[in-house]
């Protein structure tokens, strides 16, 4: 099953801003909401966003996510050492009937 | 507090079986949409599969269709995942997820399944 493309890595500095980006199509990303995930080595993943552009209580205000045509993305500011992380997008793809996942991208805070 | 307990993994050959179970507390997995979610080692997350809160109705990525079965009991409150005919290919850490607001919502820490020889 095909999944969601993301850049492997991104690496920005201390208190910059970062962008993530998520790429499906009109049955996934275009279509169903888009939900991004943060995985810190060793743990599960943490939600982060939901239906684009939703934050979960207790996320920090420092992420934010939307979503233009077929394209997500989460933009992160003021980076700390602490976000340095895996982050997931996913999404349903009603043409496979599956959910997927991009591949990941591993953030380096410089 | 809403919490998932993954266990039933371990050491298994080509061609065997295992089951996985996941035990939920803080809240009901009979009307909650329930997913197995996998990561290879050093890889990423891929979906398994899911079952429907509402219906019961089961979707199965396409890699394990056939061979894998999720269910739930709701007596237990506990879900679990049937895997037939393991390959080496099925090696990873699976993870119990309960969706809500149509995403990944609460992620159990993972059993890991290791299928070799």
């Amino acid at each position: 099953q095909a999944g969601l493309t993301q850049s492997p890595s991104v690496s920005t500095g201390l208190r910059q801003t970062a962008t993530l980006i998520c790429t499906g199509d009109s049955n996934n990303v275009g279509n169903e909401g888009v939900a991004w995930l943060q995985q810190h080595q060793g743990h599960p993943p943490k939600l982060l966003s939901y239906r684009n552009n939703n934050r979960p209580s207790g996320v920090s205000e420092r992420f934010s996510a939307s979503r233009s045509g077929n394209t997500a993305s989460l933009t992160i500011t003021g980076l700390q050492p602490e976000d340095e992380a895996d982050y997931y997008c996913s999404a349903w793809d009603s043409s496979l009937r599956a959910w997927v996942f991009g591949g990941g991208t591993k953030l380096t805070v410089l | 507090e809403v919490q998932l307990v993954e266990s039933g993994g371990g050491l298994v050959q080509p061609g065997g079986s295992l089951r996985l179970s996941c035990a939920a507390s803080g809240f009901t997995i009979s009307n909650s949409w329930m997913h197995w979610v996998r990561q290879g080692p050093g890889k990423g997350l891929v979906w398994v599969s899911h079952i429907k809160g509402d219906d019961s109705a089961t979707f199965y990525a396409d890699s394990v269709k056939g061979r894998f079965t999720i269910s739930r009991d709701n007596a237990k409150n506990t879900l679990s995942l049937q895997m037939n005919s393991l390959r080496v290919e099925d090696t990873a850490l699976y993870f119990c997820v309960k969706e809500s607001v149509g995403a990944f919502d609460i992620w159990g820490q993972g059993t890991m399944v290791t299928v070799s020889s």
